[in-house]
């Protein structure tokens, strides 16, 4: 059962454009949304992350919205810049008792 | 700091052969994982370590094995390689149970075909 839901698979954006990546749970225990952000070659590296106690977190360009009662969470990243070129992963964690649940990832692709 | 080191960086199986990933991180941390990405699919964890001498299994770990017995180091072993397995392999470690306070520190991973 895949308890977090990412969409789009792939992404293509122009350079200055907004990119959207969303994300969709299942479980009302978990409490913790973080992004994941993977250069090729490169292990996932923490990007940005959300508790559900705030509908919005930014950080630079990039912005994560939350919505509590559709359980659903977005990445968004503003002025998209080809060296954004990535793939993000969102994830959801319940902080007192269990792993990581990663989505599927989104490979997003910023054209110059 | 090197982090999270895993070797090797690709390596090409045939169905049947066994082989031994490496990972190693030079962190302290108590909490480190297997995980294997596969296009489209995410991230699915293997099997993890809460410390050393303790594993424990996780989404996917039928085909693999793992030990942990010192703090750095946490190899994962495929006995009877399969096409399956082919994927790309990664470990994580952290120092506490939640990554709200205690982030994943991904390596680089291995590539990994079975043919």
């Amino acid at each position: 059962q895949q308890q977090v839901k990412q969409s789009p698979q792939s992404l293509i954006v122009q350079k200055g454009g907004i990119s959207i990546i969303n994300c969709a749970y299942e479980n009302t225990a978990f409490d913790y949304f973080p992004w994941y952000q993977q250069f090729p070659g490169k292990g996932p590296a923490l990007l940005i992350a959300i508790r559900p106690d705030v509908s919005e977190k930014k950080e630079g360009r990039f912005t994560i919205s939350f919505n509590k009662s559709a359980k659903q969470f977005s990445l968004h990243i503003m002025d998209s810049q080809p060296g954004d070129s990535a793939t993000y992963f969102c994830a959801a964690e319940k902080t007192s008792g269990s792993r990581l649940t990663f989505g599927e990832g989104t490979q997003l692709t910023v054209n110059p | 700091n090197a982090g999270v080191t895993q070797t090797p960086k690709f390596r090409i199986l045939k169905i049947g052969q066994s082989m031994t990933l490496q990972c190693t991180q030079d962190m302290n941390h108590n909490y480190m994982y297997w995980y294997r990405q596969d296009p489209g699919m995410g991230l699915k964890l293997i099997y993890y370590s809460v410390g050393a001498g303790i594993t424990d299994k996780g989404e996917v770990p039928n085909g693999y094995n793992v030990s942990r017995s010192t703090t750095e180091d946490f190899p994962l072993r495929l006995e009877l390689a399969a096409p399956s397995q082919t994927s790309v392999y990664f470990c994580a470690s952290s120092w506490g149970q939640s990554s709200y306070n205690s982030p994943l520190h991904f390596g680089n991973g291995t590539r990994l075909t079975v043919t």
